[in-house]
């Protein structure tokens, strides 16, 4: 299995640009979930979704949309990029919608918005 | 608010001494915690987990303590290898809405002295 698989690992874009950020999973999870992890900081939740078809916000889900067509894709779309909006992005997945699992991190997407 | 944080942001032991890192956590109705360790570059990966019921428990290496009296978490390390420097972070997995969130504390960065 390659587990949690984001795409790219880089983005450079401008104010305004939209663009989507990928992450895929081969582990058939139901729980998918978006973070972005700013310097001396630890890691907060934007999106979630707990299945295909059902996803719902985070703590800082302003400027980030999602959706979960498939169990296995999970993308975040930047609507129109902000420099707030700089970060380095990560998704993860865990087996069930509920309770005691840990989450499965990819490498993360970093982004930079000039 | 409830929040999960750390003790010490930096943590330097020389090569094969034992490590300790601390984590407090808020939220009593808390009922499983995790621990990451974060490398340069990666994402988050798994180290242990340990549920509300249990007051320690082991991996190869490392053990992780839970004091539900004073809600503090730590980490312990087993003869510290240069391998072992990174960032940890402590994670509580927190029901929020219809779901379980993880809520990560700002980490600890690990230095190994060789």
């Amino acid at each position: 299995n390659a587990g949690v698989t984001q795409t790219p690992k880089f983005q450079v874009l401008k104010t305004g640009q939209s663009m989507t950020l990928q992450c895929a999973q081969d582990m058939n999870h139901e729980y998918m979930s978006w973070y972005r992890q700013d310097p001396g900081m630890g890691l907060r939740l934007i999106h979630y979704s707990v299945g295909a078809g059902i996803t719902d916000q985070g703590e800082v889900p302003n400027g980030y949309n999602v959706s979960r067509s498939t169990t296995e894709d999970f993308p975040l779309r930047l609507l129109s990029a902000a420099p707030s909006q700089t970060s380095v992005y990560f998704c993860a997945s865990r087996r069930g919608a509920w309770g005691d699992q840990p989450q499965h991190f990819g490498d993360g997407t970093r982004l930079s918005i000039l | 608010g409830e929040s999960v944080g750390l003790h010490l942001p930096t943590l330097s032991v020389q090569e094969g001494d034992n490590s300790i890192i601390n984590c407090a956590y808020s939220n009593s109705a808390s009922d499983y915690f995790i621990w990451y360790k974060q490398e340069s570059g990666k994402g988050p990966q798994f180290i242990i987990d340990i549920r509300s019921n249990m007051d320690k428990r082991q991996g190869q290496r490392v053990t992780v303590l839970l004091n539900k009296t004073v809600k503090h978490l730590s980490l312990q390390i087993a003869a510290t290898q240069p391998g072992d420097s990174a960032v940890y972070f402590c994670a509580e997995n927190r029901q929020m809405d219809s779901s379980y969130k993880l809520i990560f504390g700002s980490g600890t960065r690990l230095l190994v002295r060789p």
